[in-house]
């Protein structure tokens, strides 16, 4: 049973460019989170899709977009890169649209870099 | 959600048991308390999860007292590989898609 796959691992972009980060959630899951971890930090909210729509929202500005697909997987997309954006992206995956003491399975992030 | 604080780190040595505690003054009726174990490089995962008094797993115990105002988290008789960071989240489980507010965490160091 697969858990939370991200892809990629880790990439290196450049000031001003997009990216497209890439999540498949847990086997059985059809709702995702992504986060955003800063070193050092705690992971912070960036939002939620559920039945392909955004759910929930953090305090992130319209630069971050994403996408849930019919078979529950999920992209987010970042545009105009800035130095700060550098962070692990990590993808949670839930059963429904999940209530607190449904929890949370983390893959193990993509590592961004921006140069 | 209620804010929690914990401190931002901590040492042990193999064996010994840890107990981490956390503050949550203004937790309100239906919030659960639950803690996640972070790993370098990995995305965190799920510990345990109480309401009040006490919680055992497999893992970890969680205690509670009765005014819930604060949370220990006991891992017992810890190893090397238990070196993480531990979050602790306080939610109410009966809202439906609360995100998750992670802090800073604990990181915990263990020694040999």
């Amino acid at each position: 049973d697969a858990g939370v796959t991200q892809s990629p691992t880790h990439l290196i972009k450049t000031r001003g460019q997009q990216v497209t980060l890439r999540c498949s959630p847990k086997s059985g899951h059809d709702t995702v989170s992504w986060y955003q971890q800063a070193l050092g930090q705690g992971p912070q909210f960036i939002f939620q899709y559920y039945e392909e729509e955004e759910r929930q929202r953090g305090n992130f500005p319209d630069r971050f977009s994403g996408h849930q697909f019919p078979n529950y997987s999920s992209e987010l997309n970042v545009n105009a890169l800035l130095l700060g954006d550098s962070a692990l992206y990590l993808c949670a995956s839930s059963l429904g649209q999940g209530t607190f003491n449904s929890p949370l399975h983390f893959g193990n992030g993509t590592r961004l870099t921006v140069t | 959600l209620a804010k929690t604080t914990q401190p931002i780190s901590m040492d042990s040595y193999e064996g010994q048991e840890v107990n981490i505690t956390c503050s949550h003054n203004n937790i309100a009726t239906n919030d659960y308390i639950t803690w996640y174990q972070q790993f370098p490089s990995q995305g965190p995962r799920f510990i345990i999860q109480g309401y009040k008094t006490k919680v055992t797993n497999e893992v970890a115990s969680l205690f509670i007292p009765a005014d819930r105002k604060s949370s220990t988290l006991s891992l017992p008789r810890v190893s090397l590989s238990d070196t993480a960071v531990y979050y602790c989240l306080v939610g109410d489980i009966d809202q439906a898609g609360t995100a998750l507010i992670f802090g800073k965490g604990t990181t915990l160091s263990v020694s040999s």
